[in-house]
């Protein structure tokens, strides 16, 4: 069966740290693999989305990047966090061949 | 662009008692889906239940059903004899072919004991 994992479930990192957080997906081949943010109590905003190994497209401009070196890891970075990058990251995957996504656990980032 | 639109940001419901929330969405495509995730408070986004957008039969799972208005771009989703355990925020989203994921802006529900 097809498990996704993501981590850490929660990080604390100052103003000016960079960022490094990894998903990976075991079960499947080719998924779609997407990145979501979720400010507090609001909805989810996509930042990042990948349909293959080193495909990444952007939807939202800002502080973030992401990268997809291996078929099944998808990894968001940051050199530079701001207290704006605050929020609970999702890392999603769906099956091309499916309809519907599936998400991981969540990371929760404070940036103090 | 596609949107969706969840007007009740709250609901509430007596355990045990029948409750629907209400989703619309905005968009010129016929053939799309439509999903309901659950998240409850340990923040993992679950699916409860889509719907292609080509079939008339609404879709159930268990005590989830929806009720698909393809015409009134509306996609309410009704819960039954609700549980303590369906308290969480409730995101109605939409998928066109070959496109990413639409997501409203989430209606809290409590279940009240």
């Amino acid at each position: 069966s097809q498990t996704i994992h993501q981590w850490p479930a929660t990080l604390v990192q100052p103003v000016g740290s960079p960022l490094s957080l990894e998903c990976t997906v075991e079960g499947t081949s080719n998924p779609n693999l997407y990145w979501y943010r979720q400010a507090a109590g609001r909805g989810l905003q996509l930042l990042f989305y990948s349909v293959g190994i080193g495909q990444i497209s952007s939807e939202v401009p800002q502080n973030l990047s992401a990268s997809r070196p291996q078929d099944r890891q998808f990894i968001l970075s940051s050199k530079k966090l701001l207290l704006s990058d605050s929020g609970f990251y999702l890392c999603a995957w769906r099956d091309p061949g499916r309809t519907e996504a599936f998400f991981g656990q969540g990371t929760r980032l404070t940036v103090v | 662009a596609q949107t969706v639109t969840q007007s009740q940001p709250e609901m509430s419901v007596q355990e045990a008692e029948t409750v629907t929330l209400s989703c619309t969405y905005d968009t010129s495509e016929s053939d799309y889906y439509l999903f309901w995730y659950k998240q409850p408070p340990s923040r993992q986004m679950i699916l409860v239940i889509r719907q292609e957008a080509y079939k008339q039969q609404n879709a159930t799972e268990n005590r989830f059903s929806v009720n698909f208005q393809k015409a009134a771009k509306s996609f309410s989703l009704k819960i039954s004899d609700s549980q303590l355990g369906d308290a969480a925020m409730y995101f109605c989203a939409y998928r066109n072919y070959g496109q990413n994921f639409v997501f409203g802006p989430g209606t809290r529900l409590s279940v009240l004991p």
